[in-house]
This record gives structure tokens, C-alpha cells and sequence, in this order.
């Protein structure tokens, strides 16, 4: 069965300080991984992955693929409380399908 | 920007009575999708949908769930004899093609209450 597995599931940080979300899949006809952030309501986009080893990076987010192990970090640095949201990861097969994570919630404190 | 609109953002319903939940995806996209968001959970996938049919459906969307699009613009979930259960943010979602750069881009969601 295809999943989706990100941890930590909660991580709670002060401002100024650096976090990795880690994103593993088994996901059969793999196509791409992306990652959303999730505030009050949609999801909104923040990277899409296809190769292994290419650095996408957007400020002070970045995140990084390995097709051989897996898995997927997405890393964000010098955080502010504006970052506070639930990061998902999300997988996409072939078959036009897209499987969530449970997502990681981060609290950024003053 | 373009947005994927989805109404109504709220929807308060009796259980046994059907819902008809309405999106209208980005105007150039081709592939539609919709999934849910129990309060707590995990975002769920529902349903794919191109070329005027289903092309992909998860375990959850079964014969009480059906979607269409009936003018070419409007694309519907239809929820029949809503459970308690079915509670839940659903998103619609859409993207351009197979090989989109950008992503899925999601409506802000319709909140459906089961009482």
C-alpha cells in the first residue's frame, strides 16, 4: 500500500533558529513529491520534486529528493512566527494520484 | 492570480440529506481533483477527473460519492445520504497538464457539517 510518512509530526522552535521536515514515501509509478504549507485553509504550494539530488530552494526554504532512499527534507532557516503552519508532504504517482502526509505542525516562538 | 473557487465556503446539512459541493477549477486546467480534510487528519484523496471522466478514485469515494462537470466549467462533488462521518474541509484542486511545473493549485475549501 502507498504511504506517505513525514516527521516529526509536532516541532515547536524559537525565531531565528533553523528546522528540517523529513518526508519518506513508498509510493508505486512515483512521478513527484511536493510540499505545501497549511495555514487556515488550502494548502498552498511550495516546491514540486522529480529528480534526486537538485536543491529547489525559495528564501529561506529549500528542499532536497532522493529517489534511491526515499525521502525528501525540507528545510527551512532563520524561522519567524509567519512560518508557524502545518508543512505537508505529498506524493504523486503515474496514475494521477496524490497521497498527504499527516503533516508536520510548526509553532515558530517569539 | 488565478484561483480555484469553491462555494459555498460553509454548508450546515442534516444527515441522510445530499449535498452538492461546487468548484470552479483555473479556466486553462485540464486535470481535477478532490480531496478532504477530516478536522485533525490528514488530507485525503478523493477523486481524479479529465477528459470528462473519473481517471482515478481512492477507497473512500465509493457509491455514495459522485462528481461531474456539467457545463465545462463547474465541477461538482455530490455527497447522497450524508453520515456523521463525512464531516470534513473538502478541497478542489486543479493543475494545467501531466507535466505541470507549479503544481496543484487548491480552493480555500467548502467546511461541510454533518448534524
Amino acid at each position: 500500500e502507498d504511504k506517505v510518512v513525514q516527521s516529526p509530526l509536532s516541532l515547536v522552535v524559537h525565531e531565528g533558529d533553523t528546522v528540517t521536515l523529513n518526508c519518506s514515501y513508498e509510493v508505486t509509478n512515483f512521478r513527484s513529491l511536493l510540499w505545501y504549507k497549511q495555514e487556515k485553509k488550502a494548502p498552498t504550494f511550495l516546491f514540486m520534486l522529480t529528480s534526486s539530488g537538485i536543491e529547489k530552494k525559495s528564501g529561506r526554504l529549500s528542499s532536497i529528493l532522493d529517489k534511491k532512499e526515499l525521502f525528501s527534507i525540507l528545510n527551512i532557516t532563520a524561522t519567524q512566527t509567519g512560518d508557524s503552519a502545518i508543512y505537508l508532504c505529498a506524493v504523486e504517482a503515474y496514475n494521477n494520484d496524490m497521497r498527504f502526509g499527516a503533516g508536520t505542525r510548526l509553532t515558530v516562538k517569539p | 492570480e488565478p484561483e480555484v473557487t469553491q462555494t459555498p465556503s460553509h454548508q450546515v446539512t442534516q444527515m441522510g440529506q445530499e449535498v452538492i459541493l461546487r468548484c470552479v477549477p483555473i479556466s486553462n486546467h485540464l486535470y481535477f481533483y478532490w480531496y478532504r480534510q477530516i478536522l485533525g487528519q490528514k488530507v485525503e484523496f478523493l477523486v481524479s477527473f479529465y477528459n470528462n471522466e473519473i481517471s482515478e478514485k481512492s477507497e473512500i469515494f465509493d457509491d455514495q460519492f459522485s462528481v461531474e462537470r456539467p457545463d465545462g466549467s463547474n465541477f461538482t462533488l455530490k455527497i447522497r445520504s450524508t453520515k456523521l462521518e463525512d464531516s470534513a474541509m473538502y478541497f478542489c484542486a486543479s493543475r494545467e497538464g501531466p507535466t505541470m511545473k507549479y503544481g496543484y493549485t487548491f480552493g480555500s475549501g467548502t467546511r461541510l457539517t454533518v448534524v
